[in-house]
């Protein structure tokens, strides 16, 4: 069956550019996690979402970075006006329902800032 | 700058061997604790999990420990196979919030 999926699974771009991440999860989880992972370092969370609404955004760095998700489906992370620190591996996961532990992910997206 | 290279734990077993990887945690109220298995360029999978009022859960191969007292985790692989050769990272979930330790690469030689 279809696993979370993400795309793109690379992306490069220049210093200031504003990037949107997309994630599709598994069809009826309706917990959605985004996650941020620098080289050799473990999972940052970022964000979840319970359905459409994101009960808790503690995990954002900073206000260039917001999320959405439409319904029970596919998710949006943007970052505006891209720094180099951003360059890491974004990672999305889907569990059935918030407080299954059990979380489902992706492959992940590669984010190169120039 | 970026960093260079990758700076984790290493944990370097012969295959059959039983493997035994450990975890610190901080947050004495965190209700459950879990181990993912990421293998190089994949998302984590998950493996285990154990409620915070518990001290030892069994799978498949797997055991996990808890020491509350000390705040520590362990995870415990019996007759590891090269298949196992992952980095491995503990998580500690607090109101559904997960935050993960750094990992500790375990390397199988055949």
């Amino acid at each position: 069956g279809a696993g979370v999926s993400q795309s793109p699974s690379n992306k490069v771009t220049e210093k200031g550019k504003d990037v949107e991440l997309r994630c599709d999860p598994i069809s009826g989880h309706t917990a959605l996690y985004w996650y941020r992972q620098r080289l050799g370092q473990g999972l940052e969370f970022l964000i979840y979402f319970q359905g459409n609404s994101a009960p808790d955004k503690s995990g954002l760095p900073s206000d260039r970075f917001s999320a959405e998700r439409t319904g029970e489906s596919v998710s949006t992370l943007t970052i505006q006006r891209t720094q180099q620190e951003d360059s890491a591996v974004y990672l999305c996961a889907s569990s059935p329902r918030t407080g299954n532990n059990e979380q489902f992910f992706g492959p992940g997206t590669r984010l190169t800032v120039l | 700058g970026e960093s260079v290279g990758l700076h984790l734990p290493t944990l370097s077993v012969q295959e059959g061997d039983n493997s035994i990887i450990n975890c610190a945690y901080s947050n004495s109220a965190s209700d459950y604790f879990i181990w993912y298995k990421q293998e190089s360029g994949k998302g984590p999978q998950f493996i285990i999990d154990i409620r915070s009022n518990m001290d030892k859960r069994q799978g498949q191969r797997v055991t996990v420990l808890l020491n509350k007292t000390v705040k520590h985790l362990s995870l415990q692989i019996a007759a590891t196979q090269p298949g196992d050769s992952a980095v491995y990272f503990c998580a500690e979930i607090t109101s559904y919030i997960p935050t993960f330790g750094r990992g500790t690469s375990l390397i199988v030689h055949p």
